[in-house]
């Protein structure tokens, strides 16, 4: 079985000021990650994934993640964010070879002008 | 990119009566689609897991008589909340995979349903 741990539930940052979202999962098996985004009365959209290979993974909109194995971590961060970021952001796994995605609680970012 | 629809976006009813939510994938085949309850301010709890042609699998806790999946085309998977009570109000996203999309879900943009 799978778990994800969402270390903060809220992060109030100011604009233009790095960010990090933390994400640890457990896992008996090789899983995929996933970190996606949801506006206010929105669906869930995709922001980045790792299914394999590079370890930092991108977004076009200047969010990335970093798979790091030993440390069962998948921290989101951006290096300067801006009001339109104000969102909740969920990290995800799913077994490789498998279908059921386990979603952690969730982080509410909020940025201030 | 995958595109996923859901119908209706909001839906008001009547204690009682029953509403069915309507998930399709525009572009590609989904051989599997994930239904999903969303409370204010929580993640995504999985109800139920579909497969074309088959009946859909349910997570502990969730009334299979209650929440009615159909997932009768590769386009198409419905939610039907019979006898609703103001206790089913709530978010219900779905999602699909499928095809070479097999190893990533894409959402729908979620129905909120309210039950007066």
């Amino acid at each position: 079985a799978q778990s994800v741990t969402q270390l903060d539930s809220q992060v109030p940052v100011f604009e233009e000021a790095p960010v990090e979202l933390r994400c640890n999962y457990s896992s008996s098996v090789s899983v995929y990650l996933f970190w996606y985004v949801q506006y206010p009365n929105q669906g869930l959209q995709l922001l980045l994934k790792y299914l394999s290979g590079s370890t930092l993974v991108e977004s076009i909109n200047g969010f990335e993640a970093e798979f790091n194995k030993s440390q069962t971590s998948f921290h989101l961060r951006k290096p300067s964010v801006h009001i339109s970021d104000t969102a909740e952001y969920f990290c995800a796994v799913s077994p490789t070879g498998g279908f059921k995605t386990i979603f952690g609680a969730g982080t509410r970012l909020f940025v201030k002008a | 990119g995958a595109v996923v629809s859901q119908h209706p976006s909001w839906v008001i009813c009547k204690s009682g009566t029953s509403v069915k939510i309507e998930c399709r994938s525009l572009d590609f085949q989904a051989t599997t689609m994930f239904w999903y309850r969303q409370f204010p301010k929580q993640s995504l709890m999985l109800m139920a897991t579909s497969n074309e042609g088959s009946k859909a699998t349910y997570e502990q806790g969730v009334e299979k008589d209650k929440f009615l999946i159909n997932h009768a085309s590769l386009t198409l998977s419905t939610l039907t909340v019979t006898s609703a009570h103001p206790e089913d109000s709530s978010f219900y996203i779905c999602s699909a995979s499928g095809g070479h999309l097999y190893n990533e879900q894409f959402f729908g943009p979620g129905t909120r349903l309210t039950v007066l």
